[in-house]
């Protein structure tokens, strides 16, 4: 089974609008932490916001927003205010264990935001 | 400035050229790692070094050769490939400690896009 399930290939949104992103993950460790990267045209990722299954409260960072929902493993990934720099590939991703190094990553997500 | 730096960017090369990649990190991380991004494909894991060992080789081919000469410098060299190896290759870091990696991300270089003729 896949650790990590990104479902949407390609979403668009309106400029300003807002958007979730999904991720579903499958662990039986109780200990791991969920991160999103963004992915643009040009190719480096870049480090979103992280979520530790620990955490009680969702992770915010400026305009992203991580909903998550433990009981059904899942971490959707809320931006809010799209913005037209906000295209690009987004990618969720996951560490198991608490002295693990090792991410696993999903398949993405292409965004579009319109203008 | 990024702190993990790639070169080269882009490299061409035929199958039977040796080439290196190479990839410097500035932010005093002590865990390295390269991973190959093809074309709709979800990001491969291919090596892992923490504190210039290495701890993970993900079934890699032996014509990929990592190199981790101390903590912040990573090399793959490059040997006999195939046309399937063209794609993009990322090198990233991150903190780790005797507690865990917990929540420190990896930093991620802009990756060298390799073509292989």
């Amino acid at each position: 089974a896949q650790k990590i399930t990104q479902t949407q290939p390609g979403m668009f949104v309106q400029e300003k609008e807002a958007v979730t992103l999904d991720c579903t993950y499958d662990t039986s460790d109780p200990s791991y932490g969920l991160f999103w990267y963004k992915q643009p045209s040009s190719g480096e990722m870049i480090f979103l916001i992280y979520q530790g299954s620990y955490d009680q409260q969702n992770a915010t960072e400026g305009r992203y927003s991580l909903n998550f929902q433990k009981a059904r493993k899942s971490a959707n990934l809320v931006i809010s205010a799209s913005q037209l720099g906000d295209s690009a590939m987004y990618f969720c991703a996951m560490r198991e264990g608490f002295s693990g190094s090792r991410l696993t990553f999903g398949e993405g997500t292409q965004l579009t935001v319109n203008p | 400035e990024t702190g993990v730096t790639q070169t080269p960017r882009h490299l061409v090369m035929g199958m039977t050229n040796k080439k290196s990649l190479k990839c410097e990190q500035h932010l005093g991380h002590n865990a390295m790692y390269w991973y190959k991004q093809s074309a709709k494909k979800p990001l491969e894991l291919m090596f892992v070094y923490n504190f210039k060992e290495q701890t993970e080789n993900n079934s890699v081919p032996s014509r990929f050769s990592p190199e981790c000469p101390n903590s912040s410098h990573l090399f793959l060299h490059l040997h006999t490939l195939q046309p399937e190896d063209s794609a993009l290759y990322l090198c990233a870091s991150s903190s780790i400690g005797t507690g865990g990696g917990s929540n420190q991300p990896q930093h991620f270089g802009d990756g060298t896009r390799l073509s292989i003729l």
